[in-house]
């Protein structure tokens, strides 16, 4: 059984690029949500999806958008980068749309310069 | 105000000692409460789930829950080097409310 992966593990962007980030979820999970870990912070929900559809999101800005796949793998976007979305960012999949469940992959470093 | 507070640290034991970790919410509406062990460059492990009040015991871990206070804890016995990470602490409300609030999270080192 393999764990959830996130590709690539480090990136670094310039202020106003955009970026896709890469999420394949644990073997048999449906639910794929994103969060994103500012440097000595807690994770920060931005969205989640279920069967294709987003299913709940955050307090962030449209230029943060994402998609699921029929393999339930997820990305996530970022248009307009800005400093301040510098981070590490962290798939968490899940069977159902019930959070206790969720396994996390190890993040994507996202530095903005 | 955050909705959970939860004292950054770092927080330094010697091997051995007893541990305890806390966090604190504003939310009544949180049903589900976990402990998530984060090491470096790794993403969040759970480690302890509870729903609502009480205790809940997994080997040298135990979690509690006081609803009426508004307060979490997790207790770490006979600590090990190996436990030297972040631990964050996690809730949500009732099913239907898929968020996941975290609070910031605790670095703890155990001294060998």
């Amino acid at each position: 059984e393999t764990g959830v992966t996130q590709s690539p593990t480090h990136l670094i962007k310039t202020r106003g690029q955009q970026v896709t980030l890469r999420c394949s979820s644990q073997s048999g999970h449906n639910t794929v949500s994103w969060y994103q870990q500012a440097l000595g912070q807690g994770p920060q929900f931005i969205f989640q999806y279920y069967r294709e559809e987003e299913n709940g999101r955050g307090n962030f800005p449209p230029r943060f958008s994402g998609l699921q796949f029929p393999n339930y793998s997820s990305e996530l976007n970022v248009n307009a980068l800005e400093l301040d979305d510098s981070a590490l960012y962290l798939c968490a999949s899940s069977l159902a749309t019930s959070s206790y469940g969720y396994t996390f992959g190890s993040g994507t470093r996202l530095t903005v310069v | 105000q955050k909705e959970v507070e939860q004292d950054p640290g770092p927080l330094s034991v010697p091997e051995g000692a007893i541990v305890s970790l806390n966090c604190t919410y504003s939310n009544s509406a949180f049903q589900y409460f976990m402990w998530y062990r984060q090491y470096s460059r790794k993403g969040p492990e759970l480690l302890m789930y509870t729903y609502s009040s009480g205790n809940k015991e997994d080997g040298r871990f135990t979690a509690q829950v006081d609803k009426s206070s508004k307060y979490i804890s997790l207790f770490i016995r006979d600590s090990q080097p190996s436990d030297s990470a972040t631990y964050l602490c996690a809730m949500i409300s009732n099913f239907g409310n898929e968020k996941l609030t975290f609070g910031t999270g605790t670095r703890l080192t155990i001294i060998p």
